[in-house]
């Protein structure tokens, strides 16, 4: 079975401070993961993918994730944290024998205080 | 400007009632998606369909019904079956498996419909 699993409900992170938010993956063969924005009462935007090539990602809004196949995580980071930053964050896994099925993470809540 | 757009954004039902959420693409996108969001839980995929007249089970189809006639739209029905239906529903889009270059791209979300019971 393909999955990804978001071990944090919750991140907290002073405004200017580095911010992680964990993902870590279950697939067979290689993955295709996603990460995607949710902001209240809207739907997920698109921040950035890894399909193959460079570890390190860069996205949007100056967001990058760090794909380590040994650990099978997919981090999402950023350098600086905004309060506009705060938001319901996914990571997701495309299955590899059907295309068009997606599997999402539970989500994590970032809260960025000034 | 190509989006995804999901009518009405508020929607309540009464008991046994069927409502009929809309989703429209002009994205272009073979593949399209009906998810449901509660709180903690994520996204569960209800329904999703390839291609045009064809739709297949997601993880809690019961209680709810698709049609896929067009590839613009793919209306979702919550019938009087799903006994609680409270819940954010998204619906997206993605071009879908036409090569291989093609399948790396990401879905493409709307902005939802909130369904309430009265």
């Amino acid at each position: 079975a393909q999955s990804v699993a978001q071990p944090e409900d919750q991140v907290n992170v002073a405004e200017g401070n580095p911010l992680t938010v964990k993902c870590t993956y279950s697939v067979s063969g290689n993955p295709y993961l996603f990460w995607y924005v949710q902001y209240p009462n809207r739907g997920l935007q698109f921040l950035l993918k890894y399909i193959t090539g460079d570890n390190l990602v860069k996205g949007s809004y100056g967001f990058e994730a760090e794909f380590n196949k040994s650990q099978t995580s997919f981090h999402l980071k950023k350098p600086s944290a905004l309060v506009s930053d705060s938001a319901l964050y996914f990571c997701a896994v495309r299955d590899v024998y059907n295309f068009n099925k997606f599997y999402f993470g539970s989500g994590t809540k970032l809260n960025v205080k000034p | 400007d190509g989006g995804i757009t999901q009518s009405p954004k508020y929607l309540f039902r009464k008991e046994g009632q069927n409502v009929t959420l809309s989703c429209e693409q002009n994205l272009n996108h073979d593949a399209m998606y009906w998810y449901r969001q509660d709180p903690g839980q994520g996204l569960r995929l209800i329904y999703y369909s390839q291609i045009v007249n064809d739709f297949q089970k997601g993880d809690i189809a019961e209680g709810y019904s698709v049609s896929r006639e067009k590839k613009e739209s793919f209306p979702l029905t919550v019938t009087s079956a799903q006994k609680n239906p409270t819940a954010f529903y998204l619906c997206a889009s993605s071009i879908g498996r036409t090569g291989e270059f093609r399948s790396n791209q990401p879905q493409h979300f709307g902005d939802g419909t909130r369904l309430s019971i009265l």
